[in-house]
């Protein structure tokens, strides 16, 4: 099976600067990437993703990047706000019969300090 | 639509107990799935079913079972709950043509204690 590993666990930023999570998944066959946000007490929420054929993908201040040959991808976000205080997963999605399975990271708490 | 609904929000059983968590969805998704959240260890994969009928099993099924009669709903069992399944519980569901479970939606969550 997949194994995903993710760094830091937690991250502390000043409001404005950026922040970087990194993840590495060891399936060669995994072809797609989602980042998941949770906030305090909520469900996890999909903010971006990535398909093993596209190295990077932005979304106004978050992007994703992969390289496929190290088996890691990152999420980048710029220009941290407060709300942008949460845990963050990755994950990675896996062939299995006709299906994928996701395996996700251990999370992120990422702190924006004003 | 409502989504993902999971009942109860909030549970505490004491060792021995048996429950179950209730989860329905109203999107007509083939793909439904229910996963545990532990501090340190991210979101990992009790059970899932592909469709009426099927189950089968995630990364860490002990002490759970499910069933699927409906497409609509995939309930959890807890036979004889042990304070190890101290949890948040997540019902997770993804439509038909989305193989790669590109569209997971959850549900709301189930924090349940276990003394």
């Amino acid at each position: 099976g997949e194994n995903v590993e993710q760094h830091p666990s937690t991250l502390s930023v000043q409001e404005g600067d950026s922040a970087v999570i990194k993840c590495t998944y060891s399936d060669s066959a995994s072809n797609y990437f989602p980042w998941y946000k949770q906030e305090l007490g909520k469900r996890p929420q999909l903010i971006i993703d990535i398909r093993s054929n596209v190295g990077e993908k932005k979304d106004q201040r978050i992007a994703v990047t992969l390289n496929k040959t190290a088996k890691h991808f990152s999420l980048h976000i710029t220009e941290t706000q407060p709300e942008d205080s949460a845990v963050y997963f990755c994950a990675a999605s896996y062939p299995f019969d006709s299906w994928g399975k996701l395996q996700f990271g251990a999370g992120t708490q990422v702190v924006v300090t004003p | 639509n409502a989504g993902v609904t999971q009942t109860p929000k909030f549970q505490v059983l004491k060792t021995g107990q048996s429950m179950t968590l209730q989860c329905a969805q109203d999107m007509n998704h083939e793909y439904m799935s229910w996963y545990r959240q532990d501090p340190g260890m991210g979101l990992r994969l009790i059970h899932y079913s592909v469709g009426a009928g099927i189950t089968d099993q995630g990364e860490v099924p002990n002490g759970y079972n499910v069933s699927r009669s409906t497409t609509e709903d995939f309930p959890l069992r807890l036979l004889s709950a042990a304070p190890s399944q101290t949890s948040v519980y997540f019902c997770a569901s993804s439509p038909t043509a989305d193989r790669s479970l590109e569209k997971l939606f959850f549900g709301s969550g189930t924090q349940l204690s276990v003394l």
